[in-house]
């Protein structure tokens, strides 16, 4: 079955870096692509980027271009969030969720992963 | 960006009832290749979101048939026919035609 697993809790202080992972397995790595979404607590659900693990294709959401890398790793079947200069207002739960393509996706998602930024 | 809007913002349902959500789009959604990308999602408290619906009115695999979507251009409904006690949470729709996708603000549902 198709599982997207999600790395553990991260805590950072202001102006650090974070980076989520999101392995998956139960389907052909390279066939698809993954998204990025976060959800700051209490609130909606953020489209952050895009990378196709098929075509190489990376996009970014504007909120986050220049602060955000996605990569992939083909040969573990992983794909990498990273952020970087971390503001208190990043706090939120990231998921990673598959897509066929950049405008199709969706239908598996991560648990999600808590980053929390604070002094 | 394009802007989803849901409405309304809370339901709350009676058991067994129909719901109905709406959402609108600031662009009409129809893409390239004559697909309609817009999704409807269900986030349970604590929990990721789920796709119910793609491309407006297909339901994912293990979608009760009680969930149904419709619409075209810039309107569109998700519509439960008869409201379970799991069906709380929240309901969110997304346009991933136009970049980058975007979802509404979502909708409590509640019993």
């Amino acid at each position: 079955q198709v599982q997207l697993l999600q790395s553990g809790v991260e805590v950072k202080k202001p102006g650090a870096s974070a980076k989520v992972s999101c392995k998956a397995s139960g389907y052909s790595f390279t066939n698809y692509g993954i998204a990025w979404v976060r959800q700051a607590p209490g609130q909606g659900l953020e489209y952050m980027g895009w990378i196709s693990a098929f075509n190489g294709e990376i996009l970014y959401a504007q909120n986050f271009q220049g602060r955000v890398t996605l990569t992939t790793d083909t040969s573990t079947s992983t794909a990498y969030m990273e952020m970087r200069s971390l503001r208190s207002d990043d706090t939120a739960v990231y998921y990673c969720a598959r897509g066929s393509a950049v405008a199709a996706w969706g239908d598996y998602w991560g648990r999600g992963t808590l980053l929390t930024v604070s002094s | 960006d394009v802007v989803m809007t849901q409405s309304p913002l809370s339901l709350p349902v009676t058991l067994g009832q129909p719901a109905s959500i709406s959402c609108r789009s600031s662009q009409a959604l129809v893409y390239g290749d004559g697909h309609t990308y817009l999704s409807w999602f269900h986030q349970r408290p604590g929990q990721s979101p789920r796709r119910l619906i793609y491309r407006v009115s297909i339901r994912d695999s293990g979608v009760p048939d009680r969930f149904s979507g419709s619409g075209s251009g810039t309107d569109f409904t998700l519509k439960i026919s008869r409201v379970e006690a799991e069906d709380v949470g929240l309901y969110y729709c997304m346009q991933g035609t136009h970049w980058p996708s975007t979802f509404g603000q979502g909708t409590k549902l509640d019993i």
